[in-house]
Parts: structure tokens; sequence; C-alpha cells
């Protein structure tokens, strides 16, 4: 079992549609990053929160630490969302201070 | 400040070869990350440096990869004796301490 879970793995949506989409952790972390991939690889980092919600534009992201769930959503979706979103946690234990563990992602296709 | 630069976006090498692909950072920030993303997976951490001092490898990283970052600024990694199982995307990305990641469009490598 992956430490960090995502789902859906796929999303289709209409534009205008309110997108969900849910990330699920088994280790303690310091903080939750949710991520964004284009094709070509290039990643842009959306948020990285470490307790209860952050908003930018259209996007929201929560999370629950007791819980260690995250959700990502985005508002009125666009065709220009489409695109890769990742999750990724900061482990907090001592001994792995650099690495980021990544969900496999869930691709998302806004359909105008 | 552009952001982290990676280069050659794209590298084309004959199996056997070694190939080398470099990470500029953020100026400011003190850590850089290498990680490698292969197709429809989340990106592994392979290594991590905090200023020159390469602190943390992951066991991916075999013998024929070796990273540096001289002076704490730029980095650079190598793949010796290339296999077609290197084929990936090859990410840099960079943080002060553990702060937000700022990402490269990354370096896909195809082994051919």
């Amino acid at each position: 079992k992956n430490e960090v879970e995502q789902s859906p793995q796929n999303l289709t949506a209409q534009e205008g549609e309110f997108i969900t989409i849910n990330c699920s952790y088994s280790v303690g972390i310091s903080a939750l990053h949710w991520l964004q991939q284009h094709p070509g690889g290039g990643i842009v980092s959306l948020f990285m929160l470490s307790s209860g919600k952050k908003k930018h534009g259209r996007l929201i992201a929560t999370i629950n630490i007791q819980e260690k769930h995250s959700s990502l959503h985005i508002t009125a979706s666009h065709p220009r969302d489409s695109a890769v979103y990742i999750c990724a946690v900061s482990p907090a234990y001592g001994g792995s201070q650099g690495n980021l563990i990544f969900g496999k992602g869930t691709k998302l296709s806004v359909k105008p | 400040d552009t952001g982290v630069s990676q280069n050659p976006r794209h590298k084309i090498t004959k199996r056997g070869q070694n190939v080398t692909f470099r990470c500029d950072p953020i100026s400011e920030h003190n850590r850089l990350y290498w990680y490698r993303q292969t197709l429809g997976q989340g990106p592994e951490f392979l290594t991590y440096f905090q200023n020159e001092a390469q602190l943390e490898k992951s066991r991916l990283l075999s013998d024929r990869f070796s990273a540096e970052r001289p002076k704490g600024s730029f980095s650079t990694l190598e793949i010796q004796r290339t296999e077609q199982g290197d084929s990936a995307m090859y990410l840099c990305a960079s943080s002060f301490n553990r702060g937000g990641y700022t990402f490269g469009s990354g370096t896909r490598l195809t082994v051919v």
C-alpha cells in the first residue's frame, strides 16, 4: 500500500463543474503539498498546508490532520485546469527531511 | 530570479553512454532535490542537498548515478552507462529549509 493515496485516478468534468480530488496518507507529516503538472512535465506548487484550509482563486485546499486526509477543490472548472494534480507529503520523522512522498496523481480533463 | 532552471529539456542517448543534467535552483534556496518520474507515476525521491552537502540518497540511486552541488549553487546529476530503464523525467526542485518547493520543468531522458 502506498503511503500517499489519491482518488480518483482519472476525472473528466464539464466546464463549470465543481471538482474534488482526495488524498489520504498513512505517515506522520509536517506538511502536505498540492502540485499541478501539465503535459511536458513541469510541476507547479499550488498549496503547502499543515492545518485548516487555504484558498487561491478558484482553488481551495483543506486538510484534516486527525483523519490524515486532504482535499483539493476547483470551483467553476475550466478547460485550462486540465492537468495532473499530485498530492505530496513532507514526512515528520526526523530521518528523512529531504524526502517528499508523492501520490500517483489525478489526471483531470475538463471538457468545454 | 526566473525560478528553477533545468538543462537540457530533452536528452536522447544510446544505451551505455553517460549523460549529465544540470539544475539551477532559486538563488536564495539552500535545499535542492532530485526526483525521477516514470510515465503514469508520481515522482520518486533520488537525493537532496543542503547547501553543498548531500544529506540523503534514495536506494533508487544506484552506483551509476552521482550528484554534486559544488559551492551550494547549481547541481549536476550524472548517469553512467545508461540503461533503457533509466528513461524517465528527471525533476529538480529547491526550497529554503522545509518551506515551499519550487520545481523545474524537468529533463526528459530517452535511452535507445
